[in-house]
């Protein structure tokens, strides 16, 4: 695998269950992010990992809930949804550095009935 | 406060013909220029990125962008555009700002081309 990967793809889950989101990356970074992608909104960034701790939580709800257990891999917990967080959710790593290009995902396509 | 602006959520143009992208920005601090590609149910894809240097940059896929600085732009350029290149372009700028670097995205600009 090369670059950042994602899984599941999809996801359709109800309002009540508990879900995971993975993301892992094979470049070496430092740095690591969730974003959300809603249709006709800006991207918006959520959480920031810098050297495996949270540098960044943009006010989102408790009920989305990211770890890092070490540079190369992140998670979103996902429980008690609503229907308006069905929504792409992006992963991307980039070395911390002034210029630190972003690496992306392909994303997961959630959908909460 | 840092912000992007892409004035044109979508852009129809013809195959063959040439098309730019808008993309203007504003900053307090220096910043660094970056324009994505989004295909449809897919991740965001680096076209091209503006560090230093010469203000002209090339990218992939035969895309090109210029840095103006006194103009605070950053617009997108393909000479001649094909039908794969319909997909989502996004314009960030990037800063240094407290333990990492942040990324600020414009909202896009839908670029459809038709035969």
């Amino acid at each position: 695998e090369t670059g950042v990967t994602q899984t599941p793809r999809h996801l359709v889950m109800g309002m009540t269950n508990k879900k995971s989101l993975k993301c892992e990356q094979h470049l070496g970074h430092n740095a690591m992010y969730w974003y959300k992608q809603s249709a006709k909104k800006p991207l918006e960034l959520m959480f920031v990992y810098s050297l495996e701790e949270r540098v960044e939580n943009n006010s989102v709800p408790s009920r989305f809930s990211p770890e890092c257990p070490n540079s190369s891999h992140l998670f979103l917990h996902l429980h008690t949804l609503q229907p308006e967080d069905s929504a792409l959710y992006l992963c991307a790593s980039s070395q911390v550095s002034p210029s630190g290009e972003k690496y992306f995902g392909p994303g997961t396509r959630l959908t909460v009935t | 406060a840092q912000s992007v602006t892409q004035l044109d959520s979508q852009v129809p143009v013809f195959e063959e013909a040439p098309v730019e992208l808008r993309c203007n920005y504003s900053s307090s601090v220096s910043v660094y220029l970056f324009w994505y590609v989004q295909y449809p149910n897919q991740g965001l894809q680096l076209l091209l990125k503006y560090l230093s240097g010469s203000t002209l940059v090339k990218g992939i896929n035969g895309f090109e962008a210029e840095f103006n600085k006194s103009q605070t732009s950053f617009h997108l350029r393909k000479p001649s555009v094909h039908i794969s290149d319909t997909a989502e372009y996004f314009c960030a700028v990037s800063f240094y700002g407290g333990a990492t670097n942040k990324l600020i995205f414009g909202t896009g600009t839908l670029l459809a081309v038709q035969p």
